[in-house]
């Protein structure tokens, strides 16, 4: 059973527009999430994160939403650029206490293709 | 070199082989995770290694070995893979002790099995 879904396997958008990419979760207990970007021939890199409790982080050109309520989580990219075509992953995280590292809960991706 | 760099980068290998995938982190970091990536599915974690220290193992097949000499250096072994093994395979590594959840990846192995 999936506990982080992107529903969405692709979006094209244009240039200069924004790009929206969704995810949603089921687990409950997940109280951090991280959005990846993975380029072809190459591993995800870290691209923005979000707190359980807060609700928007922004950095740049990037924002995540968050609701709690509903157990979704969106990227926000404004304005897209040919650049930020590539696969994007939502990620969840369960608080651990203790020294220790923590799992991370993938989604399948979402390919953005941003047209010139 | 800098970050997490991986070798081989692609491999092709019958189903018995015994051949071994390498992962090597210039971060300074001491957790290393191994995930597995198959066509439309999302990334399956399968081991996790906290300052050398196994810590999970995802109900991975015995066929995949792990090995993690020192916080630097993690090493999956493979032998008598099956076809459906054929995936790429990444690692990962990141602070552990701390409350930070960012993993850093390497480029992966693309992993074929005939």
């Amino acid at each position: 059973d999936q506990q982080v879904k992107q529903n969405s396997p692709s979006l094209s958008v244009q240039e200069g527009r924004i790009s929206i990419l969704n995810c949603d979760y089921t687990n409950s207990m997940f109280d951090y999430f991280l959005w990846y970007k993975k380029y072809p021939a190459e591993g995800p890199t870290f691209l923005i994160s979000i707190s359980s409790i807060k609700d928007k982080n922004e950095d740049g050109r990037f924002t995540v939403f968050l609701n709690k309520s509903a157990k979704h989580l969106s990227l926000h990219i404004v304005p897209s650029q040919p650049g930020d075509s590539a696969v994007y992953f939502c990620a969840a995280s369960i608080a651990y206490s203790g020294a220790g590292s923590y799992q991370l809960t993938f989604g399948k991706g979402t390919k953005l293709s941003v047209i010139p | 070199e800098t970050g997490v760099t991986q070798t081989p980068r692609h491999l092709v290998m019958g189903m018995t082989n015994k051949k071994s995938l390498k992962c090597e982190q210039h971060l300074g970091h001491n957790a290393m995770y191994w995930y597995k990536q198959s066509a439309k599915k999302p990334l399956e974690l399968m081991f996790v290694y906290n300052f050398k220290e196994q810590t999970e193992n995802n109900s991975v097949p015995s066929r995949f070995s792990p090995e993690c000499p020192n916080s630097s250096h993690l090493f999956l072994h493979l032998h008598t893979l099956q076809p459906e093994d054929s995936a790429l395979y990444l690692c990962a590594s990141s602070p552990a002790g701390t409350a930070n959840y960012e993993q850093y990846f390497g480029p992966g192995t693309r992993l074929t099995v005939t």
